[in-house]
């Protein structure tokens, strides 16, 4: 059973650079059937697509946010990463990794991040 | 984007009731509307994808219907750990988007 586990620190200062990390266990990030996907939810709202990234390298980030996010991918660890620049107060929110279906859903979910931004 | 807008925002409803909550994309989506559950403090969970679909372990009480540009997700008969926020998503056109979620509370 394919389970994901976000880690990373929980408080960025403004204008600094939010990093995290999503391990996959009980299967292989190299699957060509999948995409591997960074969700967040900002306190007591609804959810936000951030991007998503393939086994390959190649990602696709929702515009909202492209000029300041970059994912990478990790095949050796099965591991992916995000990074977002130039962080706000606005960033604030957990962040979910998801293994996201070639046809668009999102499952299974990592339990999960909070991340503050703060000074 | 493709805005995706869920009715009602929130409902009050006894242990047994019929439930349906609905979800109604700006353009059409044709079958890619999924469906999620979010209890507190956790991920949300995949209940139904495509429109349909249950997903492997979801109870059957739970349904999806529709297409183009409305949707339903239906329980049939509530029960107490189904007290949780529904989300649907569409992932017709990136960037995927979600509604904004509808609450179900105990009456």
């Amino acid at each position: 059973q394919v389970q994901l586990q976000e880690s990373g620190p929980g408080l960025v200062k403004p204008s600094q650079t939010l990093s995290l990390t999503c391990t996959v266990s009980g299967g292989s990030i190299s699957s060509r059937d999948y995409y591997w996907s960074w969700i967040r939810q900002h306190p007591g709202k609804g959810l936000e697509w951030i991007g998503y990234i393939f086994y390959s390298g190649s990602s696709y980030y929702n515009p909202s946010l492209k000029s300041r996010v970059t994912m990478s991918v990790d095949t050796s660890k099965n591991q992916i990463s995000l990074m977002l620049r130039s962080v706000t107060a606005a960033d604030t929110a957990v962040y979910y990794c998801a293994r996201e279906d070639l046809e668009g859903w999102f499952d299974p979910w990592g339990q999960g991040t909070l991340v503050t931004v703060s000074s | 984007d493709i805005q995706m807008t869920q009715s009602p925002s929130s409902l009050s409803a006894s242990v047994g009731d019929r439930v349906t909550i609905t979800c109604r994309a700006s353009q059409s989506i044709t079958s890619y509307l999924h469906w999620y559950q979010q209890k507190p403090g956790k991920a949300p969970k995949l209940l139904i994808y495509t429109a349909s679909t249950l997903q492997s372990g979801v109870p059957s009480r739970f349904s999806g219907s529709g297409s183009g540009t409305d949707f339903t997700l239906t329980i049939s008969s509530l029960q107490p750990e189904d007290f949780a926020t529904y989300f649907c998503q569409q992932s017709h056109s990136t960037p995927q988007t979600f509604g904004q979620g509808t609450r179900v509370e105990i009456k």
